[in-house]
């Protein structure tokens, strides 16, 4: 399995607070991604970066920032959480071009966030 | 801009029987078509993807899909279904045109009737 690590895995977090959502990869891939899952609107991107220091907008990127300092961390952070907020996160990573594995999404395990 | 339809909420199927699962997309240029699988309380995994070549792909499990450039659709299918496919089943769509964004449905739910 490609080594992807999301943290935390459960949060629970009141309406105003500032939340980070960390993604950590030891595969070396190029691309990231933040996603989040809810019922109904399956996986909407959130943000993705194409390499240190370079990230873009997805679908749903109000709210959200993101930080890519070093190639193996992605940050998503919501700078005053709101009830809205309430999903499941996913990160997940891309080689890009080239190899057996080249454009396939590997995805970590989730973080639940609950915003009261 | 990208999208991805799946137009049905849940299928039901019995074990045994061929399942489909539709979606069709838009994108500009070529596109990459991808399905996903996500079983209870469980992370997605990767079944199978169409990049170039063949129409039909085979991918993990015995599923298969179908690429329909006419018809911009990618459905994915199964001869014989098992109770154990019974999961959420998403589509998702990269364009070719620089862009390294990729756009999923809103997922299927499958369900597989003993």
């Amino acid at each position: 399995d490609a080594g992807i690590t999301q943290s935390p895995r459960h949060k629970v977090t009141e309406t105003g607070t500032p939340v980070t959502l960390r993604c950590h990869q030891t595969e070396n891939h190029r691309y990231m991604y933040w996603y989040r899952q809810d019922p109904g609107h399956g996986l909407r991107l959130i943000h993705y970066s194409y390499g240190v220091k370079d990230t873009d907008k997805g679908e749903v990127s109000d709210g959200y920032s993101v930080s890519r300092s070093k190639t193996e961390d992605f940050l998503l952070t919501l700078e005053s959480a709101t009830s809205s907020q309430t999903s499941v996160y996913f990160c997940a990573i891309s080689l890009g071009v080239g190899g057996s594995g080249a454009n396939v999404l590997t995805f970590g395990a989730g973080s639940r966030l609950t915003v009261l | 801009a990208q999208s991805v339809a799946q137009p049905e909420d849940q299928v039901n199927v019995a074990e045994g029987n061929p399942l489909t699962v539709k979606c069709t997309y838009s994108v500009s240029g070529n596109p990459y078509l991808f399905w996903y699988v996500q079983y209870p309380n469980r992370g997605l995994q990767f079944l199978l993807k169409y990049i170039t070549g063949d129409n039909l792909v085979k991918g993990s499990y015995g599923f298969e899909a179908e690429f329909n450039k006419s018809q911009t659709s990618f459905h994915l299918k199964k001869p014989s279904a098992l109770v154990s496919d019974s999961a959420l089943y998403f589509c998702a769509v990269r364009g070719t045109s620089g862009t390294y964004k990729y756009i999923f449905g809103t997922g299927t739910r499958l369900k597989v009737l003993a």
